[in-house]
């Protein structure tokens, strides 16, 4: 256990569907990210939260978009995927994420989401 | 793109140590060195970090160069759950880790 959850663990969607992804860190750290690992890539950081700013989307499409209500919690929502957007979706946090902040990060367990 | 390279794939026997390099020639003086691994499908886990100086905690010990340049990941004596990819990557702390592809050990009996 590493402090930080993920729900759903799988998930199976069609393109038309809109659901959402949800992380809970009970860390009391002031980061949390979001990233994904397709199939035989290495994992993509997507959106940085740093005191529930985001502070980092990295060209990341409109389809897949981040809330974050409170340190403690992050979402992911999505619509209109595509079958690429298969994918294991990874949820991070860390004590803060600026310069001099620490890169030790705790990870979920991911969601493992399907598109058909 | 990853700013580390690391050999694509390594054996070790269980208890033996499992020595894991990572090179990283292009490292700026207020980079540190981490290591991540990543067991079958679950979520990374962070194993240990550093700056210039050699560092061991419960799980692991690095062995940073003195130019820095390169570093070695030690696991004193690697079971079968110490199977996973393992990354090594340089960052400045800004909380933007970029993953490569790793070095698969693979711990056999």
């Amino acid at each position: 256990e590493t402090g930080v959850t993920q729900t759903p663990r799988h998930l199976v969607m069609g393109m038309t569907n809109k659901k959402s992804l949800k992380c809970e860190q009970h860390l009391g750290h002031n980061a949390m990210y979001w990233y994904k690992q397709s199939a035989k890539k290495p994992l993509e950081l997507m959106f940085v939260y740093s005191l529930e700013e985001r502070v980092e989307n990295n060209s990341v499409p409109s389809r897949f978009s981040p809330e974050c209500p409170n340190s403690s919690h992050l979402f992911l929502h999505l619509h209109t995927l595509q079958p690429e957007d298969s994918a294991l979706y990874l949820c991070a946090s860390s004590p803060r994420a600026q310069r001099g902040g620490s890169d030790t990060q705790y990870f979920g367990p991911g969601t493992r989401l399907t598109v058909l | 793109d990853a700013k580390t390279t690391q050999p694509p794939s390594m054996d070790c026997a269980e208890g033996r140590a499992a020595n894991l390099p990572c090179n990283h020639s292009t490292i700026s003086g207020n980079e540190y060195v981490y290591w991540y691994r990543q067991i079958h499908s679950q979520g990374p886990q962070y194993i240990i970090h550093g700056l210039k100086n050699n560092e061991t905690n419960e799980m692991a010990s690095l062995i940073i160069t003195e130019d820095r340049k390169s570093s070695t990941l030690i696991l004193p004596h690697a079971t079968l759950r110490d199977t996973a990819v393992y990354y090594c990557i340089v960052s400045v702390n800004t909380g933007k880790l970029i993953f490569g592809q790793g070095t698969t050990l693979q711990v056999k009996p």
